[in-house]
């Protein structure tokens, strides 16, 4: 399981458009990135996923670089209601892998 | 809506009782569902890989005769929290994957576990 690094935390503005990256230096061919919101005494919800270079959906966009090694989470026009932990995962897309978090990026948004 | 439903969202019970936790996937059959224990200001930690019909895969670390894992069925799987102590309270969460490539796992909203 590719290991992944992210920054701890982040802070931001209402209306502004949020990125964060994260690394997987050792990510493998089969494996996919996945990304996930965390709120306070919730499980996390899945946002987004890809395997190489861009996806888009209606919450967020994920850019992957042709080495796959980073991806980034780009989130537009953000709100306080985003302020949240935001975990980057890699591993296999395949039936019953299981999933090892890092320790996620908490995003501030403020007013 | 939710695909996995966890049950209870909380529960407070005093040292030395056993507490059952439910894991539900709404409308889909997992084979594969997984246990996670989440203490405050931390992430996840994995502690078992639940598999219907068979024995849990536990993480190291993680007692499988204090956290007793039962799939009996595609749609559910139960953890139980033997001879629980004030170290068990926690946040347990369960997640549930369909099985197919490009499906993501699909969390519970988790259950706030109090040992007084």
């Amino acid at each position: 399981l590719a290991k992944t690094t992210q920054p701890i935390s982040m802070d931001s503005y209402e209306g502004q458009e949020v990125n964060i990256t994260c690394s997987h230096n050792n990510i493998a061919t089969n494996d996919y990135i996945t990304w996930y919101q965390q709120f306070p005494s919730q499980g996390p919800r899945f946002i987004i996923q890809g395997y190489k270079t861009k996806v888009t959906n209606e919450v967020a966009s994920l850019f992957i670089p042709a080495d796959r090694k980073s991806s980034t989470l780009s989130l537009p026009r953000v709100s306080l209601s985003d302020t949240a932990v935001y975990y980057c995962l890699v591993g296999e897309r395949t039936g019953g892998f299981k999933t090892i978090f890092g320790a996620g990026t908490r995003l501030f948004v403020k007013a | 809506g939710a695909v996995v439903s966890q049950h209870p969202s909380w529960v407070i019970c005093k040292s030395g009782t056993s507490v059952k936790i439910e894991c539900r996937s709404l409308d889909f059959q997992a084979t594969t569902m997984f246990w996670y224990r989440q203490f405050p200001k931390q992430s996840l930690m994995l502690m078992a890989t639940s598999n219907e019909g068979s024995k849990a895969t536990y993480e190291q670390g993680v007692e499988k005769d204090k956290f007793l894992i039962n799939h009996a069925s595609l749609t559910l799987s139960t953890l139980t929290v033997t001879s629980a102590h004030p170290e068990d309270s926690s946040f347990y969460i369960c997640s549930a994957d369909r099985g197919l490539v490009n499906q993501p796992q699909h969390f519970g909203d988790g259950t706030r576990l109090s040992i007084l």
